[in-house]
């Protein structure tokens, strides 16, 4: 089945850099890859998203970018923000579902911004 | 906008005690999933529901159950409690007829200390 590991489990960064987190997949086939962000003791929630026939997308301060070849996907945040300060997962969902229940979630990154 | 609602926020419970954990999907989403999520962990899938139906079933225990009801809230049931059944679980809904079924939205999760 998908497995999906992701890189950092810990990122520090200075206010106002850029923060990098990866992920790879396995399955080849994925075709849907949602990145999470959840803050200290609140729910995760969807930031961005994109599928396998896309190669970036942008969403203001936050970006995605897949490399299918490589079989793997990053998110990029510029001009870092104390309330970017959160634990962010990635996810891959394996072809052939339409729900969300066969996302497999990556372990997760704490990103520490520093003021 | 409506969010997804779960009850309660806390929770407290004896070791072979039983639990039962209340959802309230956002209006018309017609999916409802289960996660358990540890300390430091990332969420695991544990069961799910479309249109009242069980429709995939992840590292749920035995002795754990759900079910959808016809206003299309759900209830996990917790029987047997073990001490490592201490996490935080989130119910997350998603439509099949926007994004695809594949975008959650997660409420607040309930916090359920077993001692």
């Amino acid at each position: 089945g998908e497995n999906v590991e992701q890189h950092p489990s810990t990122l520090s960064v200075q206010e106002g850099d850029s923060a990098v987190i990866k992920c790879t997949y396995s399955d080849s086939a994925s075709n849907y890859f949602p990145w999470y962000k959840q803050e200290l003791g609140k729910r995760p929630q969807l930031i961005i998203d994109i599928r396998s026939n896309v190669g970036e997308k942008k969403d203001q301060r936050i970006a995605v970018t897949l490399n299918k070849t490589a079989k793997h996907f990053s998110l990029h945040i510029t001009e870092t923000q104390p309330e970017d300060s959160a634990v962010y997962f990635c996810a891959a969902r394996p072809p052939g579902y339409s729900s969300a229940s066969k996302i497999i979630f990556g372990s997760g990154t704490r990103l520490s911004i520093r003021p | 906008a409506a969010g997804v609602i779960q009850s309660p926020r806390h929770l407290i419970k004896e070791k072979r005690e039983t639990a039962t954990l209340k959802c309230y999907p956002i209006p018309r989403h017609d999916t409802v999933y289960w996660y358990q999520q540890g300390p430091g962990q990332d969420p695991q899938f544990l069961i799910s529901f479309y249109e009242k139906m069980q429709s995939d079933k992840g590292s749920i225990p035995d002795r754990f159950s759900a079910q959808q009801f016809s206003d299309y809230h759900s209830e996990l049931n917790m029987s047997s409690l073990e001490l490592g059944d201490s996490a935080l679980y989130f119910c997350a809904s998603s439509s099949s007829l926007t994004g695809g079924n594949e975008k959650l939205f997660f409420g607040s999760g309930t916090q359920l200390s077993v001692l």
